[in-house]
């Protein structure tokens, strides 16, 4: 079956680093994806990792462990505009893409 | 503007009744995805379609069906409305069945009064 997890809720502080977290089980693996969310929007696309290690682009990085079924995603510097769900979908064997249920991501100030 | 279109933005409607969400892919996808979202909830995956074949289908009611046109702009079919399916739904389409990511439309908020 296809699993993924990550926290319901988080909150941080403005220009603080913020860590989202992600693990999956899923049936065969072709790359994972973050997509970030506001309310009433449509998800945007963040990231993709495919292989593992750290991709970095502006202030979001993302991490992948395929062997552990893990992957983060890093916010720095945060800003008031991040408070937002960050999704975390994993690609698999058969190209679909599964969510998971999302991270909803408070920055106060 | 993501290039995927959705219409209506907005629906209002009375429980029993029957409406049609409408979807544009991007230009070039042949994937059209369809999912809703009710409040506070994640993306729950409804059916894709692929070419104007359906590919793959997700937790959707029999109340539900859509079908993708030669076109390949694809509609969502709801009928007798329930309260509970009041909701976003989105439609995102892809170049290569989503090996490379989706691309999301606005969505289509509806609400069942």
């Amino acid at each position: 079956g296809q699993n993924i997890d990550q926290p319901t809720e988080m909150t941080a502080t403005e220009g603080a680093i913020v860590q989202i977290n992600c693990t999956y089980q899923t049936s065969g693996f072709n790359g994972l994806f973050w997509y970030q969310q506001h309310a009433g929007e449509a998800p945007t696309f963040l990231s993709y990792n495919v292989l593992d290690g750290l991709e970095e682009k502006g202030r979001f990085s993302s991490f992948l462990s395929r062997s552990k079924g893990y992957s983060y995603l890093l916010l720095k510097e945060l800003q008031m505009k991040d408070s937002a769900s960050y999704l975390c979908a994993v690609n698999n064997a058969g190209n679909m893409l599964t969510f998971g249920g999302g991270t909803r991501l408070m920055v106060k100030p | 503007d993501s290039g995927v279109t959705q219409t209506p933005k907005h629906l209002i409607t009375a429980t029993g009744q029957r409406v049609t969400l409408r979807c544009s892919p991007r230009s070039g996808d042949l994937s059209v995805y369809w999912y809703q979202q009710s409040l506070d909830q994640g993306l729950q995956f409804l059916i894709q379609y692929y070419n104007g074949e359906e590919r793959a289908k997700g937790n959707i009611l029999e109340r539900f069906s859509a079908q993708q046109f030669p076109d390949l702009h694809s509609e969502l079919n709801l009928s007798s409305l329930e309260l509970g399916d009041s909701a976003l739904y989105f439609c995102a389409s892809s170049a290569s069945g989503g090996r490379y990511g989706y691309t999301f439309g606005s969505g289509t908020r509806l609400t069942v009064v």
